[in-house]
């Protein structure tokens, strides 16, 4: 079936820390991979998405790589900054049109 | 241009009345997506609608949900009666293209938090 399995959270990490949170999915078909993030108070945004094998998708410094030989869509930002503290989740179109998203993972950064 | 927006923000009703959330997706957006999540869990599809016509109603819980999209524009999302486990955080998104690309990117909205006490 299809399912997405993320990183449980919260992570913590001070500012200008190095961020990974793992993602690796299952799906039919050939699917898009996507991040979306929840900053607080606020509703769902897409970060960066991915449409086929190989390509790297990456905004506000994040970026992501889908692999296909090992099913993962891991998110990467070299230096974190206070502003980045929210919810993460990852995501995928296996399905169809409609997403499958992880549990989420909620980073905090502190000074 | 205006983002996808939802009404109300939050609802807080008692196990057995009714409540109904709406979504406005982004004008000109043919796809309409429900989404729900519930108790910090991951957020679950439940129906996609293309302009009026419901494409997928597989994650539908049970038949005490009614969708519907009238006109192709606004939907809304009917809960009669409401149970304790329906209480979560509603989302809804709107992607443009009618032939709807897996690739294609859904826009939220805020969200509709229920409480069903």
């Amino acid at each position: 079936g299809n399912s997405v399995t993320q990183m449980e959270g919260p992570v913590t990490l001070s500012e200008e820390a190095f961020l990974t949170i793992n993602c690796t999915y299952t799906a039919t078909g050939y699917p898009s991979l996507f991040w979306y993030v929840q900053y607080p108070g606020e509703g769902l945004q897409l970060l960066l998405k991915a449409t086929k094998a190989d390509d790297k998708g990456s905004n506000k410094g994040f970026e992501a790589t889908y692999r296909k030989e090992t099913t993962s869509f891991h998110l990467e930002k070299g230096s974190v900054q206070v502003s980045d503290s929210a919810v993460y989740f990852c995501a995928h179109t296996g399905g169809g049109n409609k997403l499958t998203f992880g549990t989420g993972t909620q980073l905090k950064v502190e000074l | 241009e205006a983002g996808v927006t939802q009404f109300p923000s939050h609802s807080v009703i008692e196990k057995g009345q009714t409540v109904t959330l709406r979504c406005d997706p982004i004008s000109g957006h043919d796809n309409l997506y429900w989404y729900r999540r519930v108790m910090g869990k991951e957020i679950k599809f439940l129906l996609h609608f293309v302009k009026e016509s419901k494409q997928d109603e597989s994650g539908m819980p049970n038949n005490r949900f009614l969708a519907e999209r009238t006109g192709g524009t606004y939907s809304t999302l009917k809960v009669q009666p409401a149970e304790l486990e329906d209480s979560g955080v509603y989302f809804c998104a709107s992607s443009h293209r009618v032939s709807g690309s897996s690739g294609d990117t859904q826009y939220f909205g805020p969200g509709t938090r229920l409480t069903v006490l």
